[in-house]
Protein backbone atom coordinates (compact mmCIF):
# COMPACT_ATOMS: atom_id res chain seq x y z
CA UNK A 1 0.00 0.00 0.00
CA UNK A 2 1.06 3.85 0.31
CA UNK A 3 3.35 4.65 2.57
CA UNK A 4 5.59 7.53 4.11
CA UNK A 5 8.95 5.88 5.52
CA UNK A 6 12.22 6.95 6.45
CA UNK A 7 15.56 5.97 5.64
CA UNK A 8 17.55 6.13 8.89
CA UNK A 9 15.82 5.38 11.84
CA UNK A 10 18.47 7.59 14.23
CA UNK A 11 21.20 9.89 13.46
CA UNK A 12 23.83 11.31 15.81
CA UNK A 13 25.68 14.90 15.15
CA UNK A 14 28.22 16.76 16.55
CA UNK A 15 26.82 20.24 18.03
CA UNK A 16 27.55 23.30 15.25
CA UNK A 17 27.26 20.40 12.08
CA UNK A 18 24.07 20.49 9.65
CA UNK A 19 21.74 17.73 9.94
CA UNK A 20 20.32 15.74 6.84
CA UNK A 21 17.08 13.87 7.68
CA UNK A 22 15.42 11.77 4.92
CA UNK A 23 12.20 10.58 3.93
CA UNK A 24 10.96 8.59 0.93
CA UNK A 25 7.00 8.77 0.10
CA UNK A 26 5.77 6.13 -2.27
CA UNK A 27 2.19 7.81 -3.47
CA UNK A 28 3.20 9.71 -6.63
CA UNK A 29 -0.27 11.49 -6.43
CA UNK A 30 0.92 13.54 -3.08
CA UNK A 31 1.43 17.22 -2.86
CA UNK A 32 1.68 17.97 0.19
CA UNK A 33 4.40 17.28 2.29
CA UNK A 34 5.56 18.14 6.00
CA UNK A 35 8.19 17.81 8.69
CA UNK A 36 6.85 17.74 12.71
CA UNK A 37 9.29 17.36 15.48
CA UNK A 38 8.84 15.57 18.60
CA UNK A 39 10.40 16.09 21.96
CA UNK A 40 10.01 13.36 24.48
CA UNK A 41 6.52 12.96 26.20
CA UNK A 42 5.27 16.04 23.52
CA UNK A 43 2.97 16.71 21.23
CA UNK A 44 4.80 17.07 17.28
CA UNK A 45 5.27 20.62 16.87
CA UNK A 46 5.29 21.86 12.99
CA UNK A 47 8.89 22.59 11.43
CA UNK A 48 8.21 23.64 8.20
CA UNK A 49 5.79 22.12 4.97
CA UNK A 50 6.16 22.13 0.93
CA UNK A 51 3.85 21.83 -1.76
CA UNK A 52 4.33 19.70 -4.82
CA UNK A 53 5.17 22.72 -7.13
CA UNK A 54 8.06 23.51 -4.99
CA UNK A 55 11.43 21.68 -4.83
CA UNK A 56 12.54 23.66 -1.94
CA UNK A 57 11.60 26.01 1.04
CA UNK A 58 13.61 27.91 3.51
CA UNK A 59 12.82 28.65 6.86
CA UNK A 60 14.94 29.59 10.18
CA UNK A 61 17.88 26.84 10.19
CA UNK A 62 16.02 24.28 8.10
CA UNK A 63 15.36 23.56 4.78
CA UNK A 64 13.11 21.26 2.77
CA UNK A 65 14.18 19.35 -0.35
CA UNK A 66 11.40 17.74 -2.70
CA UNK A 67 12.49 15.60 -4.94
CA UNK A 68 9.73 14.37 -6.86
CA UNK A 69 11.21 12.22 -9.18
CA UNK A 70 12.59 9.54 -6.78
CA UNK A 71 9.89 10.97 -4.34
CA UNK A 72 12.13 11.89 -1.56
CA UNK A 73 12.05 14.81 0.88
CA UNK A 74 14.68 15.64 3.35
CA UNK A 75 14.98 18.11 6.51
CA UNK A 76 18.00 20.15 6.74
CA UNK A 77 18.99 21.62 9.67
CA UNK A 78 21.61 24.43 9.97
CA UNK A 79 23.89 24.50 13.29
CA UNK A 80 22.22 21.80 14.56
CA UNK A 81 21.71 22.85 18.53
CA UNK A 82 21.28 20.54 21.65
CA UNK A 83 17.66 21.99 21.24
CA UNK A 84 17.48 20.18 17.95
CA UNK A 85 17.40 16.43 19.56
CA UNK A 86 14.14 15.07 19.09
CA UNK A 87 12.18 12.77 16.76
CA UNK A 88 11.34 14.19 13.37
CA UNK A 89 8.06 13.32 11.53
CA UNK A 90 7.81 13.76 7.47
CA UNK A 91 4.01 13.71 6.55
CA UNK A 92 1.58 13.90 3.65
CA UNK A 93 -1.16 13.67 1.61
CA UNK A 94 -3.11 14.52 -1.29
CA UNK A 95 -6.91 15.82 -1.99
CA UNK A 96 -9.21 15.96 0.89
CA UNK A 97 -7.06 13.01 2.75
CA UNK A 98 -5.89 13.69 6.30
CA UNK A 99 -2.02 13.11 6.50
CA UNK A 100 -0.40 10.04 6.44
CA UNK A 101 3.03 9.96 9.19
CA UNK A 102 6.21 8.21 8.45
CA UNK A 103 7.80 6.19 11.49
CA UNK A 104 10.23 9.27 13.00
CA UNK A 105 13.89 9.40 13.00
CA UNK A 106 15.62 10.26 16.30
CA UNK A 107 18.09 13.31 16.05
CA UNK A 108 20.98 13.28 18.92
CA UNK A 109 22.83 16.12 19.05
CA UNK A 110 26.47 15.51 20.80
CA UNK A 111 27.61 18.28 22.68
CA UNK B 1 -3.90 30.99 25.32
CA UNK B 2 -5.29 29.20 22.04
CA UNK B 3 -4.55 26.19 21.59
CA UNK B 4 -5.36 22.30 21.56
CA UNK B 5 -5.67 21.06 25.41
CA UNK B 6 -5.79 17.34 25.91
CA UNK B 7 -6.66 15.88 29.61
CA UNK B 8 -5.68 14.18 31.47
CA UNK B 9 -2.22 13.91 30.86
CA UNK B 10 -2.03 10.16 32.31
CA UNK B 11 -4.91 8.08 32.65
CA UNK B 12 -4.80 4.58 34.08
CA UNK B 13 -7.38 1.86 32.75
CA UNK B 14 -8.67 -1.17 34.30
CA UNK B 15 -9.53 -4.11 32.39
CA UNK B 16 -13.10 -3.91 30.81
CA UNK B 17 -13.30 -0.58 31.37
CA UNK B 18 -14.01 2.35 29.00
CA UNK B 19 -12.30 5.73 29.70
CA UNK B 20 -12.29 9.04 27.40
CA UNK B 21 -10.03 10.97 26.54
CA UNK B 22 -10.55 14.93 25.96
CA UNK B 23 -9.77 17.04 23.49
CA UNK B 24 -10.88 20.44 23.03
CA UNK B 25 -9.59 23.64 20.49
CA UNK B 26 -9.99 26.72 21.01
CA UNK B 27 -8.60 27.49 17.27
CA UNK B 28 -12.15 27.37 15.57
CA UNK B 29 -11.05 24.91 13.29
CA UNK B 30 -13.18 22.68 11.39
CA UNK B 31 -11.31 19.91 11.44
CA UNK B 32 -10.29 17.18 14.35
CA UNK B 33 -7.90 14.00 14.44
CA UNK B 34 -6.79 11.55 16.88
CA UNK B 35 -3.40 9.45 16.25
CA UNK B 36 -2.10 6.62 18.12
CA UNK B 37 1.38 6.59 18.92
CA UNK B 38 3.49 3.18 20.45
CA UNK B 39 6.55 3.63 21.45
CA UNK B 40 9.37 4.05 18.84
CA UNK B 41 6.30 4.30 16.25
CA UNK B 42 5.11 6.50 14.31
CA UNK B 43 1.05 8.08 13.97
CA UNK B 44 -1.26 5.82 13.79
CA UNK B 45 -4.93 7.37 12.73
CA UNK B 46 -7.80 6.77 14.77
CA UNK B 47 -10.47 8.52 13.57
CA UNK B 48 -11.09 11.83 12.47
CA UNK B 49 -14.23 14.94 11.83
CA UNK B 50 -14.39 16.80 9.03
CA UNK B 51 -16.84 18.80 10.46
CA UNK B 52 -19.66 18.76 13.56
CA UNK B 53 -22.20 15.68 13.89
CA UNK B 54 -19.08 13.71 11.34
CA UNK B 55 -16.56 11.38 11.56
CA UNK B 56 -14.73 9.08 9.71
CA UNK B 57 -13.17 5.89 10.99
CA UNK B 58 -8.96 5.82 10.34
CA UNK B 59 -6.14 2.95 9.86
CA UNK B 60 -7.17 1.69 13.57
CA UNK B 61 -10.37 2.66 15.00
CA UNK B 62 -11.45 -0.64 16.22
CA UNK B 63 -11.37 -0.23 20.13
CA UNK B 64 -12.13 2.97 20.11
CA UNK B 65 -15.47 5.69 19.61
CA UNK B 66 -15.91 9.16 19.20
CA UNK B 67 -18.48 12.12 19.36
CA UNK B 68 -18.17 15.55 17.49
CA UNK B 69 -21.31 17.25 18.99
CA UNK B 70 -19.58 20.38 19.02
CA UNK B 71 -17.04 22.16 17.23
CA UNK B 72 -14.64 22.40 19.84
CA UNK B 73 -14.80 19.02 21.40
CA UNK B 74 -13.35 15.61 19.79
CA UNK B 75 -13.85 13.19 22.95
CA UNK B 76 -12.37 9.62 22.29
CA UNK B 77 -13.35 6.78 24.44
CA UNK B 78 -11.46 3.69 24.43
CA UNK B 79 -13.47 0.92 24.78
CA UNK B 80 -13.02 -2.56 26.77
CA UNK B 81 -12.88 -3.91 22.98
CA UNK B 82 -9.61 -2.63 22.60
CA UNK B 83 -7.49 -5.24 24.11
CA UNK B 84 -3.86 -3.45 24.30
CA UNK B 85 -4.81 0.42 24.94
CA UNK B 86 -1.31 1.56 26.89
CA UNK B 87 -0.26 3.77 23.97
CA UNK B 88 0.32 7.59 23.24
CA UNK B 89 -2.94 9.75 22.24
CA UNK B 90 -2.23 12.42 20.52
CA UNK B 91 -5.31 14.91 19.01
CA UNK B 92 -4.85 17.40 16.48
CA UNK B 93 -6.93 19.47 14.51
CA UNK B 94 -6.32 21.87 11.25
CA UNK B 95 -8.56 24.66 9.66
CA UNK B 96 -10.07 22.30 7.31
CA UNK B 97 -9.64 18.99 6.31
CA UNK B 98 -7.21 17.45 3.78
CA UNK B 99 -5.70 19.72 1.22
CA UNK B 100 -2.28 21.88 1.86
CA UNK B 101 -3.31 22.34 5.85
CA UNK B 102 -0.96 22.19 8.89
CA UNK B 103 -2.08 19.98 11.64
CA UNK B 104 -1.42 21.10 14.82
CA UNK B 105 -1.25 18.88 18.09
CA UNK B 106 -1.92 18.93 21.60
CA UNK B 107 0.35 17.89 24.47
CA UNK B 108 -1.17 13.75 24.63
CA UNK B 109 -2.41 12.01 26.96
CA UNK B 110 -0.47 8.71 27.64
CA UNK B 111 -2.70 5.84 29.00
CA UNK B 112 -1.65 2.62 31.02
CA UNK B 113 -3.36 -0.35 31.89
CA UNK B 114 -3.57 -1.68 35.40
Amino acid sequence: GESVGLHLPTLSVQEGDNSIINCAYSNSASDYFIWYKQESGKGPQFIIDIRSNMDKRQGQRVTVLLNKTVKHLSLQIAATQPGDSAVYFCAENSGNTPLVFGKGTRLSVIA
Amino acid sequence: DGGITQSPKYLFRKEGQNVTLSCEQNLNHDAMYWYRQDPGQGLRLIYYSQIVNDFQKGDIAEGYSVSREKKESFPLTVTSAQKNPTAFYLCASSISSGGSVIQYFGAGTRLSVL
